[in-house]
């Protein structure tokens, strides 16, 4: 069956530590998204692709990182430089030319710093 | 600029009795508009999407939606409420451009539901 795939689905972090969430899908979309979750505040977009070798920064970029060097695959590096990381991160993908297409979504990651 | 509005950040009916979630856009454009549930700690599930065919639109769980272009709004209805429905339910526009990827989301309804 196609769909996307996030792991670990809980993860925690030391202060000042790297940690890279993964995202993987097999429904040959061409765009992925990076999502922050936090109680009250919605869904945020941390960074986006829309073709391999190729992302943007969305509205909260500033302590990520990430790659896209495979269209299955877009990963999230937290660093130590995000000061508040613990929240619900959500990866998703679609047709960026479909708009009568849905998006698809990963079942999340929970990141906790110790 | 495309925009989402979910009027109510949080909703709490009766088991049995009809659901209602407001949802208002604004779009340059024709939209393509999707509401999603979310479950705690889980991923978004697509409930229905309206593409430019019929106005009310089916989806899953009992739940539909009516596109009112007048009104620019895209509300969500279920006629009666079952306590599974409890969860957080948002709405999207898809549309061309824009800083967001094509997909803006709005803030969220979270849904309670008492026996």
């Amino acid at each position: 069956d196609g769909g996307i795939t996030q792991s670990p689905k809980y993860l925690f972090r030391k202060e000042g530590q790297n940690v890279t969430l993964s995202c993987e899908q097999n429904l040959n979309h061409d765009a992925m998204y990076w999502y922050r979750q936090d109680p009250g505040q919605g869904l945020r977009l941390i960074y986006y692709s829309q073709i391999v070798n190729d992302f943007q920064k969305g509205d909260i970029a500033e302590g990520y990182s990430v790659s896209r060097e495979k269209k299955e695959s877009f990963p999230l590096t937290v660093t130590s430089a995000q000061k508040n990381p613990t929240a619900f991160y959500l990866c998703a993908s679609n047709s960026p030319g479909q708009l009568n297409t849905e998006a698809f979504f990963g079942q999340g990651t929970r990141l906790t710093v110790v | 600029a495309q925009s989402v509005t979910q009027l109510d950040s949080h909703v709490s009916v009766s088991e049995g009795t009809p659901v209602l979630l407001r949802c208002n856009y604004s779009s340059s454009y024709s939209p393509s508009l999707f509401w999603y549930v979310q479950h705690p700690n889980k991923g978004l599930q697509l409930l229905l999407k309206y593409t430019s065919a019929a106005t009310l639109v089916k989806g899953i769980n009992g739940f539909e939606a009516e596109f009112k272009k007048s009104e620019t709004s895209f509300h969500l209805t279920k006629p009666s409420a079952h306590m599974s429905d409890a969860a957080e339910y948002f709405c999207v526009v898809r549309s061309y451009g824009g800083s967001q990827g094509n997909l803006i989301f709005g803030k969220g309804t979270k849904l309670s539901v008492k026996p």
